[in-house]
């Protein structure tokens, strides 16, 4: 049950965007995402649900297709604080439980 | 408000120990997650308790491994006995209902040597 991230890893310079990706081969239900810093405990960033929303916070913005089963994180002008590895989180049903991707690394050069 | 609590933030045991993990959740929140990070395979999913009835524990590895929630402020995660393949990163998380993000305590770091 667990989604596929694309890419694994991204290095960007402060200023440019990137675009992260989280699909499943099952239908999803909703997707969360999360951001987690080395040594510490995910953060959660935004849950998306089922309708096809989009969503935004600050810089950070996010869009889920349930048709296409996939979900996908924007991060636009990139700040040295949005290093980390990134996490979507997918449930297939009415549910609590998420399951995690593999994570993608992002890193923010001055 | 404290967060989720995790004890304890380092463990280190040799194999064939029993492990007790601990966790108390945000109050107030009905559904607690225990996970499981390494680097082979991410964050893993292993049980999950809503209302401190557990629902799902199928991500649960083997026999060794057991998790209890006697009531809504505290949870143990137990491996009895330990092997050095528990290494890991134990994280419990908690959410208020469904339709809400999750507060992850700050990990346990588990080395079975």
């Amino acid at each position: 049950q667990q989604p596929v991230q694309s890419p694994q890893a991204v290095i960007l310079r402060e200023g440019e965007d990137a675009v992260i990706n989280c699909s499943s081969s099952k239908a999803l239900y909703s997707v969360h995402w999360y951001r987690q810093k080395h040594g510490e405990a995910p953060v959660f960033l935004m849950i998306l649900l089922k309708g096809g929303e989009q969503k935004g916070h600050d810089k950070i913005s996010a869009s889920f297709n349930e048709k296409k089963q996939q979900s996908s994180l924007y991060l636009t002008a990139s700040q040295l604080s949005y290093s980390g590895t990134y996490f979507c989180g997918t449930s297939t049903n009415t549910g609590n439980q998420f399951y995690f991707g593999t994570g993608t690394s992002l890193t923010v050069i001055p | 408000d404290a967060g989720v609590i995790q004890s304890p933030r380092h463990e280190v045991t040799e194999m064939g120990q029993e492990v007790t993990l601990r966790c108390k959740p945000i109050s107030g929140h009905n559904s607690l997650f225990w996970y499981r990070q390494t680097m082979m395979r991410g964050l893993e999913l292993l049980i999950y308790f809503n209302n401190n009835v557990p629902i799902d524990d199928s991500g649960m590895p083997e026999d060794r491994f057991s998790a209890k929630m006697p009531n809504a402020s505290f949870s143990t995660l137990k491996i009895q006995p330990s092997e050095p393949r528990d290494s890991a990163v134990y994280f419990c998380a908690s959410s208020p209902q469904q339709g809400y993000g999750y507060t992850f305590g700050s990990g346990t770091r588990l080395t079975v040597v």
